[in-house]
């Protein structure tokens, strides 16, 4: 069945740090592939996503590249900040599966002045 | 306009209690969920209805039982409310059938059973 494999935290980066988080997929089909953010006491929300091979997605200075290759979909920041603190989780939606969403298990990162 | 809403935003109550979760979308989405995040933020699927169907019902307790008055609220219903029940439950929405759309959460309701 579909799955999401991400990077298992937690993430400790000094301030303008490069991230990486890694996310690796498996789908039946042809999968959109996400990034959610969750800020503390709050929701998850979309960070960015991509619909189809080699589509990259970009969002707040975030981004990720649909790697069907590799069934990878890594988010990556040049230049981290404090704000950035937050849960991140890769999830995938495929139509095989009626638009089931399946999730990560979620990567706490935390940025130090 | 907060697209989706749940209601309330913070429950406190005893072990044996009955307790309800409300969620609304004004999005005018055909397909909404409940997703309980445990402490550890793992994030677990419970139900998705569309067009007020049930069609996602994962190995959850039959004390929990989601209701569908229409696709615009699916409620949480729980009953004989157990310590291992505490957690934050998100309700979201989304459009079915669009492989490209995404998912819309609400801000969660943290349950905490005593």
């Amino acid at each position: 069945g579909d799955s999401v494999t991400q990077m298992e935290g937690p993430v400790t980066l000094s301030e303008e740090a490069f991230l990486t988080i890694n996310c690796t997929y498996t789908a039946t089909g042809y999968p959109s592939l996400f990034w959610y953010v969750q800020y503390p006491g709050e929701g998850l929300q979309l960070l960015l996503k991509a619909t189809k091979a080699d589509d990259k997605g970009s969002n707040k200075g975030f981004e990720a590249t649909y790697r069907k290759e590799t069934t990878s979909f890594h988010l990556e920041k040049g230049s981290v900040q404090v704000s950035d603190s937050a849960v991140y989780f890769c999830a995938l939606s495929d139509l095989n599966t009626g638009n089931q969403f399946y999730f990560g298990t979620g990567t706490s990162l935390t940025v130090i002045p | 306009d907060t697209a989706v809403s749940q209601t309330p935003k913070y429950l406190v109550t005893q072990m044996g209690n009955d307790k309800s979760i409300k969620c609304e979308q004004n999005l005018g989405h055909d397909t909404m969920y409940w997703y309980k995040q445990d402490s550890k933020k793992f994030l677990k699927i419970m139900f998705s209805y569309n067009n007020k169907e049930l069609i996602i019902n994962e190995t959850v307790p039959n004390r929990f039982s989601p209701k569908s008055p229409d696709k615009a609220h699916l409620n949480l219903h729980i009953n004989s409310l157990e310590l291992g029940d505490s957690a934050v439950y998100f309700c979201a929405s989304t459009e079915r059938g669009s492989n490209t759309g995404e998912l819309f959460f609400g801000e969660g309701s943290r349950l905490t059973v005593l």
